[in-house]
């Protein structure tokens, strides 16, 4: 695709259940990010992907957050029994190489109530 | 955790002046990479500066690198209405793995008024 596509734009999910959001990277990007953003603050990291591999996972909040990209394109980013805390925008981004510019996505707004 | 400062937190100024923001950073970078936000969702990349330049230009924009400071600046020339939006610094930094990770700063909300 021409950018970096998240879906859903939007989830509400209830506290303790599971959500999953993905991440379509531009055609060819083989470094892949994803972060989160609370109102006010600037994109807090959550891992980064150099092809399938999580090359740097240590803005993972904790266990409950798990990254995956299986065949080095796709990503999904997977919150188990969320809690209300977790509501943020979660933005994923998407980089030719490592050290060239990265492109966002529009993000994914999750509410958890 | 925040690798970048962004200096001021906000700043209002009027159609056609200058805005100048600032990013302070900690440790040594490959890049730096300004994006814009408009109502909080997707980041507009700007301009990426590599850790051996010192200044670069795109339209209304100036960027300047001052390594030995650890800082860099962001110019908006001739402001309008439409760069009403938070404009973020992004430092690209060695991970333990060997691999750049990008890194964020706060941010500063900037608002030119017609």
């Amino acid at each position: 695709g021409a950018g970096v596509s998240q879906t859903p734009s939007n989830k509400v999910t209830e506290k303790g259940k599971y959500v999953e959001l993905r991440c379509d990277p531009i055609s060819g990007h083989t470094a892949l990010y994803w972060y989160r953003q609370s109102l006010g603050q600037g994109p807090e990291f959550l891992i980064y992907f150099q092809g399938t591999g999580a090359a740097d996972d240590s803005g993972l909040p904790n266990d409950r957050f798990f990254a995956v990209r299986p065949e080095g394109s796709v990503s999904t980013l997977k919150i188990q029994r969320t809690e209300r805390g977790d509501s943020a925008v979660y933005l994923c981004a998407s980089s030719l190489t490592e050290n060239t510019e990265a492109f966002f996505g529009q993000g994914t707004r999750l509410t958890v109530v | 955790s925040q690798q970048g400062e962004e200096d001021p937190q906000a700043l209002s100024i009027q159609e056609g002046e200058n805005a100048t923001m600032n990013c302070s950073y900690k440790t040594s970078i490959n890049n730096l990479q300004w994006y814009r936000q408009n109502s909080g969702r997707g980041l507009v990349h700007l301009i990426l500066i590599r850790s051996n330049e010192r200044e670069k230009h795109s339209g209304r924009l100036r960027v300047t690198l001052d390594t030995s400071k650890k800082s860099s600046s962001l110019l908006i020339t001739a402001s309008r209405a439409a760069d009403t939006a938070s404009y973020f610094c992004a430092t690209a930094t060695i991970s333990s793995g060997g691999y750049n990770k990008l890194i964020f700063g706060a941010g500063t909300r900037l608002a030119v008024h017609p």
